[in-house]
């Protein structure tokens, strides 16, 4: 099976702090991907990745950015962590040009920026 | 720019009921994906659809792709408490890149 692990599942931080997130997958999957879940916005992509050292931004990426050094992990940084970032932050894998393509999803982090 | 819209957002289903959830979704694409998250968790694979008339089902849930029609619908037969949760569909847009819909809340009551 594949497992996508968060580093935390409940974080609480203040405002100007530098917040790191750490996913990891071990299926060896090719793409990562960050998103964050709001009540009514459903999941927002920050910024994914392709491959060791690649990153592409999403649709939201202002205020982060993403470090991919190893294949099995991908970081999200927030770099001075503000209230507008308290939200539900998904972590995603799956192959690249697989035929199913599916995401597999980790159990999520719930930030909230004091 | 490919945009996936769900229908209902909010679905409040009585027990033992039918009913449909629908996506459709923009551009041409033959990988659709639905995806059930409980309250508080992250979210589960349900159903992958890869191909123009793909059906799969597990217990009371159904769901079917018509690529033509750029449609997606998830089916519930019989409803029962247990599947109340929050239901996406997400089309692959590219290279394994998805794009959700905004998702649609189910509340089950007797």
């Amino acid at each position: 099976d594949v497992k996508v692990t968060q580093s935390s599942r409940y974080l609480v931080k203040r405002t100007g702090e530098k917040v790191f997130l750490e996913c990891v997958q071990d299926m060896d999957h090719e793409n990562m991907f960050w998103y964050r879940q709001d009540p009514g916005l459903g999941l927002r992509l920050i910024y994914f990745s392709y491959d060791v050292k690649m990153k592409e931004k999403g649709d939201i990426p202002e205020g982060y950015s993403v470090s991919r050094e190893k294949k099995e992990r991908f970081s999200l940084i927030l770099e001075s962590a503000s209230t507008n970032q308290t939200s539900m932050y998904l972590c995603a894998s799956n192959l690249a040009g697989g035929w199913k393509d599916e995401q597999f999803f980790g159990p999520g982090t719930r930030l909230t920026v004091l | 720019e490919l945009k996936v819209e769900q229908n209902p957002l909010f679905l409040s289903m009585q027990e033992g009921k039918n009913y449909t959830i629908y996506c459709n979704y923009s551009t041409t694409s033959d990988r659709l994906y639905w995806y059930r998250q409980d309250p508080g968790k992250s979210l589960e694979s349900l159903f992958v659809l890869l191909s123009n008339g793909a059906v799969k089902q597990e217990g009371r849930l159904m769901a079917s792709l018509d690529t033509k029609a750029r449609l997606s619908t998830l089916h519930i037969t019989a409803a029962v408490h247990d599947l109340s949760a929050t239901y996406f569909c997400a089309v692959d847009d590219s290279w394994g890149k998805f794009q959700f819909g905004a998702g649609t809340q189910v509340v089950v009551t007797p």
